[in-house]
């Protein structure tokens, strides 16, 4: 059972570099997102995507780019990193966007430094 | 504004005792709460919700979690902490504008032997 599937796990980056991080989804979910998980902020919606072909700004979208180009991947691209990116990134799903019952799945996460 | 308050940091109990963790909210029309776990180096999990109905409802791992509507409070409860319990706990509270979850900043739960 694979569910949700992120990459890089880990990644150093330079400032000013850009950076693609990469979900994938086998649930076949209508609903995805991209949440960042920094110490005592918990977590704070970047961008979100309720079906194929749409997305949506979150709470912190600024610096931040998506694309849902199918209903399986959802990749996040810092176009210019910055340190203040510096962060635990994670993708998630669900079954449904609009009328979302809460009921998120979530893969494994990215801690992305940048120096 | 739409918020989630996990007033504790950090909670420590030791096996065997009941546990708390507490919530509270603050939202426009009915509140759709729910309870996350995540374990060390691992993505969240979901544990329970309140939609509507009971004010006790049920999860996984023998979590429950009372809905109390006059004290705007969705405390997460145990009767019998394992150390397995030991993690971060996440509260949420669905937006009803824009459907998305509202996080709280997370509680440490440490189990003692």
């Amino acid at each position: 059972i694979a569910g949700i599937t992120q990459a890089p796990t880990s990644q150093i980056l330079a400032a000013g570099r850009r950076m693609t991080l990469r979900c994938t989804q086998d649930m076949r979910h209508n609903a995805m997102y991209w949440y960042r998980q920094d110490l005592g902020l918990g977590l704070r919606l970047i961008h979100y995507s309720n079906t194929a072909g749409t997305t949506g700004k979150g709470e912190v979208p600024d610096g931040y780019s998506v694309s849902r180009a199918n209903t399986d991947d959802f990749p996040l691209t810092l176009a210019s990193a910055v340190p203040s990116q510096t962060s635990v990134y994670f993708c998630a799903s669900s079954p449904t966007g609009t009328s979302n019952t809460g009921e998120l799945f979530f893969g494994e996460g990215s801690r992305l430094t940048v120096l | 504004a739409q918020s989630v308050a996990q007033p504790e940091d950090q909670v420590n109990v030791a096996e065997g005792n009941p546990l708390t963790v507490k919530c509270t909210y603050s939202v426009s029309g009915n509140p759709y709460l729910f309870w996350y776990v995540q374990y060390p180096n691992r993505g969240l999990q979901f544990l329970l919700k309140y939609i509507t109905g009971d004010n006790l409802v049920k999860g996984s791992y023998g979590f429950e979690a009372e809905f109390n509507k006059s004290q705007t409070s969705f405390h997460l409860k145990k009767p019998s902490a394992l150390v397995s319990d030991s993690a971060l706990y996440f509260c949420a509270v669905r937006d009803g504008s824009n459907y998305q979850l509202i996080w709280g900043a997370g509680t440490k739960l440490i189990i003692k032997p």
